[in-house]
């Protein structure tokens, strides 16, 4: 059983560009979400994605977008870089949607950005 | 607006003693807690939680303690190995909630 991977592991863009992140999510897990964490902060939740629809959000712009494919894999894609969205970018994955009871989910090693 | 705060950003042990770090929340709507480890260079991993219809639950050398009327909970972990030295983040969801709300970490360091 494989458990959260995520690529790349670093990355430096410049203001302006676009970045695409990528998780695979451990085996048998369905639901995947996108965390940001800023230095010195936890992380915060960006979205989450259930059976390939995104069925969450928290307080992150549109430019913040993603997408699950049918084996649960995603991709967290973010356009207009901005400086401030250097951070570490963590994905999740938790088996189940979001009926049932709380469980708790698994993180990847993240993916540091830099926006230069 | 900070849901779920950590108010000691870090805290030393000596190796063999108790650590105990705090995590106080102001949603009463929080029904489950987690407690997640972070080494640097690696993503968190998780390590206990509770349910709101627990105040106690322990996995071998951690345990928390959840206070529903004080809404604090707290991570013992007894005793404390080098090997435990890590950034620890307190987080909370509510039922039917799809995203925890984390704390800004506690570092603690286990002094040999």
């Amino acid at each position: 059983e494989t458990g959260v991977t995520q690529s790349p592991t670093h990355l430096i863009k410049t203001r302006g560009q676009q970045v695409t992140l990528r998780c695979s999510s451990q085996s048998g897990h369905n639901t995947v979400s996108w965390y940001q964490q800023a230095l010195g902060q936890g992380p915060q939740f960006i979205f989450q994605y259930y059976r390939e629809e995104e069925n969450g959000r928290g307080n992150f712009p549109p430019r913040f977008s993603g997408l699950q494919f049918p084996n649960y894999s995603s991709e967290l894609n973010v356009n207009a870089l901005e400086l401030d969205d250097s951070a570490l970018y963590l994905c999740a994955s938790r088996p189940g949607g979001t009926g049932g009871p709380n469980t708790e989910a698994f993180f990847g090693q993240g993916t540091r950005l830099t926006v230069v | 607006d900070q849901q779920v705060k950590q108010n000691s950003p870090s805290l030393s042990v000596q190796e063999g003693r108790i650590s105990i770090l705090n995590c106080d929340y102001t949603n009463s709507m929080f029904d489950y807690f987690l407690w997640y480890k972070k080494y640097p260079a690696e993503g968190p991993t998780f390590l206990i939680s509770i349910s709101s219809i627990k105040d106690k639950n322990e996995d071998g050398r951690f345990t928390v303690f959840l206070n529903k009327s004080a809404k604090h909970l707290s991570l013992h972990i007894v005793p404390s190995q080098p090997g435990d030295s890590a950034v620890y983040f307190c987080a909370a969801s509510y039922q039917g909630t799809y995203k925890y709300i984390f704390g800004t970490g506690t570092r603690l360091k286990v002094l040999a």
